[in-house]
């Protein structure tokens, strides 16, 4: 069964920190991995979309690593800001029946 | 940038009526849209698959008489929850995949959310 886990479940850190967010995944014919990034109460919005030979992709402060011998991925985020506070999901999806499987998230809250 | 909306963004509804929620792709077509639910502090869990032209497929558990899909255009998907329950009140989530895909697999473009409240 493809499956897609994220650690940690939550996250708190000051502003201006950096964090880093875990995605594992067991999801096989892997097509592409995306990171998203939820608002509480909002729909999610897209931040890095990677596939399979693609190690390392950025957007602003945002940067996404992907090892798809080991079915890792990671999340880096630079000097955080309080807008930052958020869930970060992870959603792999196969080629196969292209169907996209979700990771339960990364509550991240950036504190003052 | 491919832009989703939704419509409305909230509804408040007694028990027993139904609710129409929209979902349209702004400024590219979708061939394939998705609703999902989402229930506070949880993930999105997937409902149906929405197929231009065609029926949808429905996940494992759910009631396919109750959440009905409408794909009718390249644009436009509507669930509409039918005799609704407090139980249904829930955040509800579109989603469209861009056709031609832009990149590798296409990507998926979500909509803000419907908070749907049941009374």
């Amino acid at each position: 069964k493809n499956q897609v886990e994220q650690s940690p479940q939550s996250l708190i850190i000051l502003e201006g920190k950096n964090c880093t967010l875990q995605c594992n995944y067991t999801v096989s014919p892997f097509s592409n991995l995306r990171w998203y990034k939820q608002d509480t109460g909002r729909g999610p919005v897209s931040l890095t979309i990677m596939t399979f030979s693609e190690n390392t992709k950025s957007n602003g402060r945002y940067t996404a690593t992907l090892d798809a011998d080991t079915k890792q991925s990671s999340l880096h985020i630079t000097a955080s800001q309080l807008s930052d506070s958020a869930s970060y999901i992870c959603v792999v999806r196969d080629t196969n029946a292209g169907k996209s499987t979700f990771g339960d998230g990364t509550t991240l809250t950036v504190k003052p | 940038g491919a832009v989703v909306s939704q419509h409305p963004s909230w509804v408040i509804c007694k028990s027993g009526t139904s609710v129409k929620i929209e979902c349209r792709s702004l400024d590219f077509q979708a061939t394939t849209m998705f609703w999902y639910r989402q229930f506070p502090k949880q993930s999105l869990m997937l409902m149906a698959t929405s197929n231009e032209g065609s029926k949808a497929t429905y996940e494992q558990g759910v009631e396919k008489d109750k959440f009905l899909i409408n794909h009718a255009s390249l644009t436009l998907s509507t669930l509409t929850v039918t005799s609704a329950h407090p139980e249904d009140s829930s955040f509800y989530i579109c989603s469209a995949r861009d056709f031609p895909p832009r990149g590798p697999g296409g990507e998926q473009f979500f909509g803000p959310g419907t908070r749907l409240t049941v009374l």
